[in-house]
């Protein structure tokens, strides 16, 4: 089954205690991303990465890093959580960014919930 | 600054009546526009899409609308549904390949 998995699905962790969210795809997709989803504001853009060792910045990615190793995963790394970084995040992937609407079709993840105490 | 919008927090419609949701945008260089929808404790997931080239695309009981000289499109369910109930987003793709969402509208679909 096509799918993009993330773990964990719950995390509630305090201040400064660093944490990754795993993200991965199993459809051989060169695009992925992470958003968070924030009451009001909708989905934004944390980071993203067109293809392996290729990764960028989204529109709020302050206080995150990710890498991309490997084509199928792409892990959202905290190095010192905050309390604003609570938040429900989602990762997606995607075949590219060009060409017709089917490489836009961005598949996501189930989501995580994080909470920083 | 909020380069799509939407502007309705919520909506609620009686089953089998039509749901129109409504997304504004700021920049004329898209070229493709998207709607997800998200159920609770899931993921979005893609429902309809649009090039900037046409002013309509239908699929089942989703039709998507572009004016493109209002920036403006909307999302049509017709007739709506129970199951219709959930988060909707638009999405506009940059001339960069960026998905940029709006902050979503919550369909409620009464029986």
């Amino acid at each position: 089954e096509a799918q993009v998995t993330q773990n964990p699905r719950y995390l509630i962790t305090v201040t400064g205690k660093k944490l990754t969210v795993t993200c991965s795809q199993n459809m051989n997709h060169e695009y992925m991303s992470w958003y968070r989803q924030d009451p009001g504001l909708g989905l934004r853009q944390i980071y993203y990465s067109m293809n392996v060792e290729v990764t960028d910045k989204g529109d709020v990615p302050e206080g995150y890093k990710v890498s991309r190793k490997e084509k199928r995963n792409f892990p959202l790394i905290l190095e010192s959580p905050s309390p604003n970084q609570t938040s429900l995040y989602f990762c997606a992937s995607s075949r590219g960014t060009s060409g017709t609407s089917s490489y836009n079709e961005q598949f996501f993840g189930p989501g995580t919930r994080l909470t920083v105490l | 600054d909020q380069q799509v919008k939407q502007n309705s927090p919520s909506l609620s419609v009686q089953e089998g009546r039509i749901s129109i949701l409504n997304c504004d945008y700021t920049n004329s260089m898209f070229d493709y526009f998207l709607w997800y929808k998200k159920y609770p404790a899931e993921g979005p997931t893609f429902l309809i899409s649009i090039s900037s080239i046409k002013d309509k695309n239908e699929d089942g009981r989703f039709t998507v609308f572009l004016n493109k000289s209002a920036k403006h499109l909307s999302l049509h369910i017709v007739p709506s549904q129970p199951g219709d109930s959930a988060v909707y987003f638009c999405a506009a793709r940059s001339n960069t390949g960026k998905l940029i969402f709006g902050q979503g509208t919550t369909l409620q679909v009464k029986p």
